[in-house]
């Protein structure tokens, strides 16, 4: 199947930093990625949905000055959590589709983001 | 409003001990339900993907049904390696091409 990696796979930062999340696809295009939040035994909130070279459609209730994304290439796609707070903690999973995927998500391993 | 339940939450089995977790979907029009395999602090792991009412698909010990209103994942003489939290998602027609809405997910735990 597809492999998605994401890096760093966990993040620890203070209040008040921002932290950065890369999403790649290793062996397929992605011509589209998926940013999500998942919080302790409750299920995948999609946050926004990029394709590569056009701005990020955000879901609603999430704030795109604070979740930032990128897609600039079809293997890469970034999650920048800007001026991080304790609220921000999370586990954060990307997944991605697109042409050698079957347009199948494949999701990559999540990066578990703790704000102190 | 598309919306996707699981149940049950939780289930617990006994090795051996076969059993079926449901999954219904509310959406204006299904262009896909996936199942997921999530373990725990990882990424989840695509199972299946079916498309329309009556279609079947099947992986060693575990095999997917579909309706027009829910699918049942059902687990054969599952093994301890089989727990972990099982996801399904239905791709509507509306919202964007790709669009996946999650279920809650089942949290299945099977013991020697």
């Amino acid at each position: 199947g597809a492999v998605v990696s994401q890096h760093p796979s966990r993040v620890i930062c203070k209040s008040g930093t921002s932290v950065k999340i890369e999403c790649r696809s290793l062996d397929f295009q992605a011509t589209t990625m998926f940013w999500y939040r998942q919080f302790p035994k409750q299920s995948l909130m999609l946050m926004a949905t990029s394709n590569e070279g056009s701005k990020a459609t955000y879901e609603q209730g999430v704030e795109k000055d604070k979740f930032l994304i990128n897609h600039a290439s079809l293997t890469l796609s970034t999650l920048t959590v800007t001026s991080a707070h304790p609220e921000d903690s999370s586990f954060y999973i990307c997944s991605a589709s697109g042409t050698g995927s079957g347009n199948e998500q494949f999701f990559g391993p999540g990066t578990r983001l703790t704000v102190l | 409003e598309d919306q996707v339940t699981q149940s049950p939450e939780a289930l617990r089995l006994q090795e051996g001990e076969s059993s079926s977790l449901n999954c219904s979907y509310t959406v204006s029009g299904l262009r896909g339900l996936f199942w997921y395999r999530q373990d725990p602090g990882k990424g989840p792991e695509f199972l299946f993907t079916l498309y329309s009412a009556g279609e079947e698909k099947e992986k060693e010990r575990l095999k997917a049904t579909l309706t027009k209103k829910e699918s049942f994942l059902h687990i054969t003489a599952p093994k301890p390696e089989d727990s972990a939290t099982y996801l399904c998602a239905a791709k509507p027609i509306s919202g964007g091409y790709n669009k996946l809405i999650f279920g809650a997910g089942t949290r299945l735990a099977v013991h020697p």
